[in-house]
């Protein structure tokens, strides 16, 4: 256990549905990331959270919706997806944004997009 | 511009073999790196991380990483492998100055194979 929950851990949705990805920390962390893993394909990060404030938005489409709430939850919410957005969605945590710090990752959550 | 080559897609090795992964990166400024393993249907687990300092780091489960600057590189190293190594291993790099934003970078990934 990494201390980090993703729930669900496996989703599949049709082109036309609205799903929400959630993760949780237990750490105690400042900083909370979302990345995207495709096969064969290194990992892409997504967004940054930094004490609930976004700091990091990589060129994502604007169906992918992320919130921090609290610096212990985010979320990743998903309208209108595509089948190539089909990939394990993973959360992770730091201490802080500072480039020394480790991150923590959660198990995923499997996608599906028919 | 930051960016990792991990130019072995797998190694295979067998168990009680000592085992060596590849890892080269590229940064403007002073490099932080990072290994990763991810067992099936889990997420990535730390192992190790060089920052500053002595240039062989110690980490989990008995890996090593060492550091060489001159050829840019920051192998995972194992004096014996066990079968539950196999696993997809990852080499991770952040700018110590900032230029890449907040962003780190990883590599592709290297799957390793332990035969008993």
């Amino acid at each position: 256990e990494t201390g980090v929950t993703q729930t669900p851990r496996h989703l599949v949705m049709g082109m036309t549905n609205k799903k929400s990805l959630k993760c949780e920390q237990h750490l105690g962390h400042n900083a909370m990331y979302w990345y995207k893993q495709s096969a064969k394909k290194p990992l892409e990060l997504m967004f940054v959270y930094s004490l609930e404030e976004r700091v990091e938005n990589n060129s994502v489409p604007s169906r992918f919706s992320p919130e921090c709430p609290n610096s212990s939850h985010l979320f990743l919410h998903l309208h209108t997806l595509q089948p190539e957005d089909s990939a394990l969605y993973l959360c992770a945590s730091s201490q802080d944004v500072s480039p020394h710090n480790e991150q923590f990752f959660g198990p995923g959550t499997r996608l599906t997009v028919l | 511009a930051q960016s990792v080559a991990q130019p072995e897609d797998q190694v295979n090795v067998a168990e009680g073999n000592p085992l060596t992964v590849k890892c080269t990166y590229s940064v403007s400024g002073n490099p932080y790196l990072f290994w990763y393993v991810q067992y099936p249907n889990r997420g990535l687990q730390f192992l190790l991380k060089y920052i500053t300092g002595d240039n062989l780091v110690k980490g989990s489960y008995g890996f090593e990483a060492e550091f060489n600057k001159s050829q840019t590189s920051f192998h995972l190293k194992k004096p014996s492998a066990l079968v539950s190594d196999s696993a997809l291993y990852f080499c991770a790099v952040r700018d110590g100055i900032g230029t890449g934003g907040f962003k780190t970078i990883f590599g592709a990934g290297t799957r390793l194979f332990v035969k008993a």
